[in-house]
């Protein structure tokens, strides 16, 4: 299975900072690269597909780059509605696999 | 509206059998496949498997291959996870969500709300 590695795993920070999370893969993946965005009780929303790409509807503040094994998601700005868990995914290969998450809290 | 409706929470023995289920609606439910995902609790996401729904094609990590099966009723757009001998270790979240291809990939765009399984004696 290709492992997926996010880090950091939780990260404090305050409305207006600029944060990235990264996401490495166990090999290459392409950019078969999901981001996922969790709120607590809530199921999983898709952000950014084909490592870069936006699902409709997600705000601009959100990015993601990369290719092959390393890869980042970035909020330019963080607003009050982004404090959550992000979880990167692949789909190069089954078994599908997700990152083991990152918690965004508000210092 | 394009959603995923997931059966009520469940409180079950061990060694008991369960069936949760997952339906759809708003679009073809035969042309994109459902995957299972995992949440225990405080925990992240784990990908179960897919069940294409045109055909009951079956693809299932080797994490729950043999514990877990998955069908689908295409009369019925609903897809179903079922468990024939629950451990108390099978208590979490299982979230339903519709394959799709954006761009030339995978992803997971359109997920059901949970159905939380716990499993005690």
């Amino acid at each position: 299975d290709i492992q997926m590695t996010q880090s950091p795993s939780s990260l404090s920070a305050s409305v207006g900072d600029r944060v990235t999370i990264t996401c490495r893969a166990s090999q290459s993946i392409g950019r078969y690269l999901n981001w996922y965005q969790q709120k607590p009780g809530k199921a999983p929303k898709l952000l950014i597909y084909a490592a870069s790409s936006f699902q409709s509807g997600v705000p601009s503040r959100f990015s993601g780059s990369g290719s092959g094994t390393d890869f980042t998601l970035t909020i330019s700005s963080l607003q009050p509605e982004d404090f959550a868990t992000y979880y990167c995914q692949q789909t190069y290969t089954s078994p599908w696999t997700f990152g083991q998450g990152t918690k965004m809290e508000i210092k | 509206e394009v959603q995923l409706v997931q059966s009520g929470a469940e409180v079950k023995k061990p060694g008991e059998s369960l069936r949760i289920s997952c339906q759809g609606s708003g679009y073809s439910f035969t042309t994109y496949w459902i995957s299972w995902v995992r949440q225990m609790p405080g925990k992240g996401l784990e990908w179960m498997g897919r069940i294409d729904p045109s055909d009951s094609y079956t693809d299932y990590s080797p994490s729950f291959q043999g514990h877990v099966t998955f069908s689908a009723d295409k009369s019925d757009s609903t897809a179903y996870l079922h468990w024939g001998s629950l451990k108390a270790s099978d208590t979490a979240m299982y979230f339903c969500a519709r394959r799709a291809i954006y761009g030339s990939g995978d992803t997971l765009d359109i997920w059901g709300q949970g159905t939380m399984v716990t499993v005690s004696s």
